[in-house]
């Protein structure tokens, strides 16, 4: 079975501070989702990255799959507090739709 | 808002109990899936299914019933409530073909198991 792991498990940053966090898996990636989670709520879809050297943007979140696709990266600029919440990876292992999900990366912002 | 909706947010059960994790969706979706999420473990896919009718297994399907007798619905059944069941569920939802949107997720139903 597929496995993710992410890394770092926590962060602890400060306002205005650009940090990234990475989901590497132990087989290749054919789809790989980027989702974050505040406590208590569900999941908040961000990005998917398909192609190798794939790389997405949305405001000052942006997503690379390295060109062997088996790692991808989550990068954001200039953190506010609205970024805080856990961010999770999760592959689409290419079966009726399932998803793996790594452990997620508990993100806090301090203002 | 079109989405997917779970019912209810919070429930407690006693050891023994039985009880339905409902799961609704308005976009027409093929697909649907529920998962467990625990602290430290990420999200584990109980079961799933592909269409009306067609349900699987996945990572952790013990303890749990699912059926699917439309294309919206899909319910997940505690046959008999035990404490490792203790858990936040997602139910989850996706489209045939390309889903560049990803997976819409539910809001997740907390369930303790005393």
């Amino acid at each position: 079975s597929q496995e993710l792991e992410q890394s770092p498990q926590s962060l602890i940053v400060q306002e205005g501070k650009n940090l990234t966090i990475n989901c590497t898996s132990s087989k290749t990636l054919y789809g790989l989702y980027w989702y974050k989670q505040k406590y208590g709520e569900g999941l908040i879809f961000l990005m998917m990255l398909q192609k190798g050297g794939e790389e997405k943007s949305h405001e000052k979140i942006t997503a690379k799959l390295d060109e062997k696709k088996q790692q991808s990266s989550l990068h954001i600029t200039a953190s506010q507090p609205s970024h805080a919440g856990i961010y999770l990876c999760g592959a689409d292992t290419g079966s009726a739709r399932q998803l793996t999900f790594g452990s997620g990366t508990q993100l806090t912002v301090l203002p | 808002n079109a989405g997917v909706t779970q019912t209810p947010k919070f429930q407690v059960l006693k050891t023994g109990q039985s009880m339905t994790l409902q799961c609704a969706q308005d976009m027409n979706h093929e697909y649907m899936s529920w998962y467990r999420q625990d602290p430290g473990m990420g999200l584990r896919l109980i079961h799933y299914s592909v269409g009306a009718g067609i349900t699987d297994q996945g990572e952790v399907p013990n303890g749990y019933n699912v059926s699917r007798s439309t294309t919206e619905d899909f319910p997940l059944r505690l046959l008999s409530a035990a404490p490792s069941q203790t858990s936040v569920y997602f139910c989850a939802s996706s489209p045939t073909g390309g889903a560049d949107y990803g997976y819409t997720f539910g809001s997740g139903t907390r369930l303790t198991v005393v």
